[in-house]
């Protein structure tokens, strides 16, 4: 079956630094990986995707992720955090043999501190 | 646009009631899901489709049906609530059934059953 993992339930970082949020996959062929954002009762935002091809993939506000095949991997990066980017954010995988099926990680809750 | 709404944002309900989770779209979106978010588990698909007059299961689609008559609307009813099925509701829509596509959320029903 196909899950992501986020082993971080939460992540703190000063504002200016860089941030990682973690994800790990186990898909048994080439994943469909996703990034989303939660902010308080909101909906989830899309932040980027991972198709194919580069493996640094650039997304919404400043947001990039790091498609690493040899660790199943798929961390969520922004050089210099903001205040402003603390939220819930989610991974997620397409599901390998049915195309209309997501699965998402538990969520890592981002505290940027001023 | 209005983007994907959903309706009520708030409702309580005793075991054993029937009711309706509201969700409609106006981006002429062929794919519409609905998920469920708990606390430490991420979201996990109840149900999708693929277009009007298809449907399919998710992940835990036990006690929610669903129905799509048009393209905009994708209601999901619980026929007998239970205290199971406290929750966060959103629904999920995107352009089509090839699933590189992003997903537009609605901002969630708060369901309480006691």
């Amino acid at each position: 079956a196909q899950s992501v993992a986020q082993p971080e339930d939460q992540v703190n970082v000063a504002e200016g630094n860089p941030l990682t949020v973690k994800c790990t996959y186990s898909v048994s062929g080439n994943p469909y990986l996703f990034w989303y954002v939660q902010y308080p009762n909101r909906g989830l935002q899309f932040l980027l995707k991972y198709i194919t091809g580069d493996n640094l993939v650039k997304g919404s506000y400043g947001f990039e992720a790091e498609f690493n095949k040899s660790q199943t991997s798929f961390h969520l990066k922004k050089p210099s955090a903001l205040v402003s980017d603390s939220a819930l954010y989610f991974c997620a995988v397409r599901d390998l043999y049915n195309f209309n099926k997501f699965y998402f990680g538990s969520g890592t809750k981002l505290n940027v501190k001023p | 646009n209005a983007g994907v709404t959903q309706t009520p944002k708030f409702q309580v309900l005793k075991t054993g009631q029937s009711m309706t989770l509201q969700c409609a779209q106006d981006m002429n979106h062929e794919y519409m899901s609905w998920y469920r978010q708990d606390p430490g588990m991420g979201l996990r698909l109840i149900h999708y489709s693929v277009g009007a007059g298809i449907t399919d299961q998710g992940e835990v689609p036990n006690g929610y049906n669903v129905s799509r008559s048009t393209t905009e609307d994708f209601p999901l009813r619980l026929l007998s609530a239970a205290p199971s099925q406290t929750s966060v509701y959103f629904c999920a829509s995107s352009y089509s059934s090839a699933s590189n596509y992003e997903q537009y959320f609605g901002p969630g029903t708060r369901l309480t059953v006691t």
